[in-house]
């Protein structure tokens, strides 16, 4: 089977860091994106790791660890507009598998 | 570019009916995929699509769904008869090996709303 496994809801109050937790197991693995969903609006792209590491993209930041099948979004300096829907994805050939998605809400 | 669109926004109807769902992806891309999302079942891939060729039908709950890429422009998705429970958002999403920033990118349309009574 496949399973990507997150945090059902974070919260957190403006300035601070969070970090989102993913957890994966799947039947193939080429790599991890993430995506952002504000209520009422379509996923858009984040961050994609095909290695294990940190990626940076800006406030932003992306970790895998493939041995432990593993990763993290990890959100810097948060704003309000950062409240929305956060999913990991595994890239498996040419398709996502999306995970449930974490819900984070940013408090003033 | 205009990016994904996708037609009607917005679909009421009664069950037994027939809904059709469209989408124009971006100009250049050769992937289009099909998403369904409920709150129960989260982010579903439906199929998929390269050159407009059905690469992976799996995620298709049943016979009553069917999905066709006539042209490189232009995909729809077809429920006959349709029922309650297929009540959810359906998203249509592009990407291309060759564009964007990440090839894997993949680009999201608006999302069709469908709700069948």
């Amino acid at each position: 089977g496949q399973s990507l496994e997150q945090p059902s809801e974070v919260t957190a109050v403006e300035g601070a860091i969070v970090q989102i937790n993913c957890t994966y197991q799947t039947s193939g693995f080429y790599g991890l994106s993430w995506y952002q969903q504000h209520d009422g609006g379509a996923p858009t792209f984040l961050s994609y790791n095909a290695l294990d590491g940190l990626e940076e993209t800006g406030r932003f930041s992306s970790f895998l660890s493939r041995s432990d099948s593993y990763g993290y979004l990890l959100l810097q300096e948060l704003q309000m507009k950062d409240s929305a829907s956060y999913f990991c994805a595994v890239r498996n050939t040419d398709k996502l598998i999306f995970g449930t998605g974490t819900r984070l809400q940013v408090f003033p | 570019d205009a990016g994904v669109i996708q037609s009607p926004r917005h679909e009421v109807t009664e069950m037994g009916q027939e809904v059709t769902l469209r989408c124009k992806p971006i100009s250049g891309h050769d992937y289009l995929f099909w998403y369904r999302q409920t709150m129960m079942r989260g982010l579903e891939l439906l199929i998929y699509f390269n050159n407009n060729v059905p690469i992976d039908d799996s995620g298709m709950p049943e016979d009553r769904f069917s999905a066709k890429m006539p042209n490189a422009s232009f995909s729809t998705l077809k429920i006959q008869p349709s029922e309650p429970r297929d009540s959810a958002v359906y998203f249509c999403a592009s990407s291309s090996v060759l564009q964007g920033a990440f090839y894997n990118e993949q680009f999201f349309g608006p999302g069709t709303r469908l709700t069948v009574l």
